[in-house]
C-alpha cells in the first residue's frame, strides 16, 4: 500500500470548516483513500473513503485531486467533539489490511 | 445493533502471568482483526482472520502471542507469559471481507503488565 504524509497537528476554530490534507504521491490506480479518526481512548472510527471522485457523507467530504496524489478531508462545521487524531490511509481494493500512520491531531478551539 | 464487543476493558496483571483478551465481532462480519496501540509504535495490525482462518499473522510480535477464532462470533488473543513491554491498548475490529467495506473497531482492552 502507498505511504501517506499528514501534518502532525492542526487547530481549527469551533464552527469553522476543518480541512485536513494528506499526500499520497505513490498511490496506484486500484488504491482507495480512507479516513478514520480516533477520539481519545476510543477505537478508530471510519469517516469516509473514495477512489477518484469526491465523496460526501453525513460526517465529512473527501476531495481527491485529479492526479490522485493528494486529498483533503473537510469537516464542514467543526465542533469540540471533532477533536481527535485523523488518519489518512491508502488501501488496495480487496486488501483487508489497514496500515495506520501517525495521523493529524486536530484540536477544535472554542 | 451491538458493535464489536471486547472484554475485559481493563486488565492489570503481573509479569509472567497468562493474559486472554476476548472479542465478539459484529454479527454477519467474516473478517476479524487484532491491533495493538502504544505511544511508541502507534496502531499496529497483529493478525487477521477470514472466515475463522488466520490469513496474516506477520504482525504478531513473538511466540508468546497467539490468537484463535473457534467460530464466527468469538476470538481470543492470548499472551503467555506476559511482559511489561506488552502493556498497550488492544483493539479488535471486524468487517465484511472481499470488498472496500470499512472496519468497525471495538472499544479496546487496556492491558497493564507490572
Amino acid at each position: 500500500d502507498a505511504k501517506t504524509t499528514q501534518p502532525p497537528s492542526m487547530d481549527c476554530a469551533e464552527g469553522r470548516a476543518a480541512n485536513l490534507p494528506c499526500n499520497h504521491s505513490t498511490i496506484s490506480g486500484n488504491e482507495y483513500v480512507y479516513w478514520y479518526r480516533q477520539i481519545h481512548s476510543q477505537g478508530p472510527q471510519y469517516i469516509i473513503h473514495g477512489l477518484k471522485n469526491n465523496e460526501t457523507n453525513e460526517m465529512a467530504s473527501l476531495i481527491i485531486t485529479e492526479d490522485r496524489k493528494s486529498s483533503t478531508l473537510i469537516l464542514p462545521h467543526a465542533t469540540l467533539r471533532d477533536t481527535a487524531v485523523y488518519y489518512c490511509i491508502v488501501r488496495e481494493g480487496g486488501n483487508e489490511k489497514l496500515t495506520f500512520g501517525t495521523g493529524t491531531r486536530l484540536t477544535i478551539i472554542p | 445493533d451491538a458493535g464489536v464487543i471486547q472484554s475485559p476493558r481493563h486488565e492489570v496483571t503481573e509479569m509472567g502471568q497468562e493474559v486472554t483478551l476476548r472479542c465478539k465481532p459484529i454479527s454477519g462480519h467474516n473478517s476479524l482483526f487484532w491491533y495493538r496501540q502504544t505511544m511508541m509504535r502507534g496502531l499496529e495490525l497483529l493478525i487477521y482472520f477470514n472466515n475463522n482462518v488466520p490469513i496474516d499473522d506477520s504482525g504478531m510480535p513473538e511466540d508468546r502471542f497467539s490468537a484463535k477464532m473457534p467460530n464466527a462470533s468469538f476470538s481470543t488473543l492470548k499472551i503467555q507469559p506476559s511482559e511489561p513491554r506488552d502493556s498497550a491498548v488492544y483493539f479488535c475490529a471486524s468487517t465484511l471481507a472481499g470488498g472496500v467495506d470499512t472496519q468497525y473497531f471495538g472499544p479496546g482492552t487496556r492491558l497493564t503488565v507490572l
